[in-house]
């Protein structure tokens, strides 16, 4: 049973425009969200992170949105970059815990 | 700062022979993870040590995967005997634990084929 959904495997953006990715979960007690992105023949990089007291964290050109009534999250990128190319994977975590799930990644790709 | 570094990056042998992949962490973290990464099943967790303890291996798929961490500074995943299932990539990721919300930080991965 997947807890972390990732429902997108694919997307594809426009240089300059905005990039959205989303994630959903099912189990509520996670509380700490984050976001990675993965090259070809990399391990995965952490790009992002948000509690869930929060509902926006931003870094640069990089926002992740989280709505915990409809356990949803979403990862914006503005302006979208061709380096911005890559797999992104959701993670969560609960009650303080190591351990993260993660979604199945959305492959971005941004188009020159 | 040196990233997490895994050895090797290839590995490709026959059915029933042992594998033993390598994982030195970040200097300063004390958390480290095994995931392994297929396409049916994503990024899955397979063990993770805090303080070179093994603290949760319910991942693990079955006793032919064992996982160690001797010292700091080194751990190891062997697979004995190995199945063609197992063929995936496996990643070593690290963590300073201490502090609450570090991320983790992870390897380029061992690519792994059983033939």
């Amino acid at each position: 049973d997947q807890q972390v959904k990732q429902n997108s495997p694919s997307l594809s953006v426009q240089e300059g425009r905005i990039s959205i990715l989303n994630c959903d979960y099912t189990n509520s007690m996670f509380d700490y969200f984050l976001w990675y992105k993965k090259y070809p023949a990399e391990g995965p990089t952490f790009l992002i992170s948000i509690s869930s007291i929060k509902d926006k964290n931003e870094d640069g050109r990089f926002t992740v949105f989280l709505n915990k009534s409809a356990k949803h999250l979403s990862l914006h990128i503005v302006p979208s970059q061709p380096g911005d190319s890559a797999v992104y994977f959701c993670a969560a975590s609960q009650g303080g815990s190591e351990k993260l799930v993660f979604g199945k990644g959305t492959k971005l790709t941004v188009n020159p | 700062d040196a990233g997490v570094i895994q050895s090797p990056r290839h590995e490709v042998t026959e059915m029933g022979q042992e594998v033993t992949l390598r994982c030195k962490p970040i200097s300063g973290h004390n958390s480290l993870f095994w995931y392994r990464q297929t396409m049916m099943r994503g990024l899955e967790l397979l063990i993770y040590f805090n303080n070179n303890v093994p603290i949760d291996d319910s991942g693990m798929p079955e006793d032919r995967f064992s996982a160690k961490m001797p010292n700091a500074s080194f751990s190891t995943l062997k697979i004995q005997p190995s199945e063609p299932r197992d063929s995936a990539v496996y990643f070593c990721a690290s963590r300073r634990g201490s502090r609450e919300n570090q991320p983790q930080h992870f390897g380029d991965g061992t690519r792994l084929s059983i033939l």
